[in-house]
């Protein structure tokens, strides 16, 4: 089975910017999470997916935005990026109703905002 | 909401020594919880879990049991080697929310 991919692995953006970050899920799995992970901490959910809708939200503002496709796949859209956007974007995929407890992660994006 | 707590880091040990890594949480109704270990350049990987109250999850030697009184989820491994070093975070999973909760991680390096 294939893992859960991400592209790009580095990115360098300026303010304001809109940048696009892509994941593929592992082969099978319906729901797709998204984490920000800032230096020194611990992953932050910022939403998740399961079947092409929003199935969750955490405290993150509306320029972060998400679509996932009839493959599972998906991507997180950041607008008018900020300097604290500056971190590692982790994408996680889990197949809901069997298994959905695990987590399969991504070695994420790093974006570095300037 | 929910939250994690881990032990503050860097922890250092030598080969072959003892390792408790703490783990507190709270949170609604009854979370799932789990380790997850994340290598150099590499991303999360789920090391273990438990899902109900005296639950014990293992794995490569690691162990952590599921506290309901005193709401934690310590990490232990009883001969820690020099590919151990990683960094170690607890989650809780809010089946209700479906969202998971990640404390902020505790670097251990192993010397030989």
């Amino acid at each position: 089975e294939t893992g859960v991919t991400q592209s790009p692995t580095h990115l360098i953006k300026t303010r304001g910017q809109q940048v696009t970050l892509r994941c593929s899920s592992q082969s099978g799995h319906n729901t797709v999470s998204w984490y920000q992970q800032a230096l020194g901490q611990g992953p932050q959910f910022i939403f998740q997916y399961y079947r092409e809708e929003e199935n969750g939200r955490g405290n993150f503002p509306p320029r972060f935005s998400g679509l996932q496709f009839p493959n599972y796949s998906s991507e997180l859209n950041v607008n008018a990026l900020e300097l604290d956007d500056s971190a590692l974007y982790l994408c996680a995929s889990s197949l809901e109703g069997q298994g959905r407890e695990k987590l399969f992660f991504g070695s994420g994006t790093q974006l570095s905002v300037l | 909401g929910d939250s994690v707590t881990q032990m503050e880091g860097p922890v250092t040990l030598s080969e072959e020594a003892f390792l408790t890594i703490n783990c507190t949480y709270t949170a609604t109704g009854y979370p799932s919880l789990f380790w997850y270990v994340q290598y150099p350049g590499e991303g999360l990987q789920l090391l273990l879990k438990a899902t109900k109250a005296d639950d014990k999850g293992s794995n490569k030697g690691f162990e952590a049991t599921y506290r309901k009184e005193t709401t934690s989820f310590h990490l232990e491994k009883g001969s820690v080697q020099v590919s151990d070093s990683a960094v170690y975070f607890c989650a809780l999973l809010n089946t209700n929310a479906g969202k998971s909760t990640f404390g902020d991680g505790t670097t251990l390096t192993v010397k030989p």
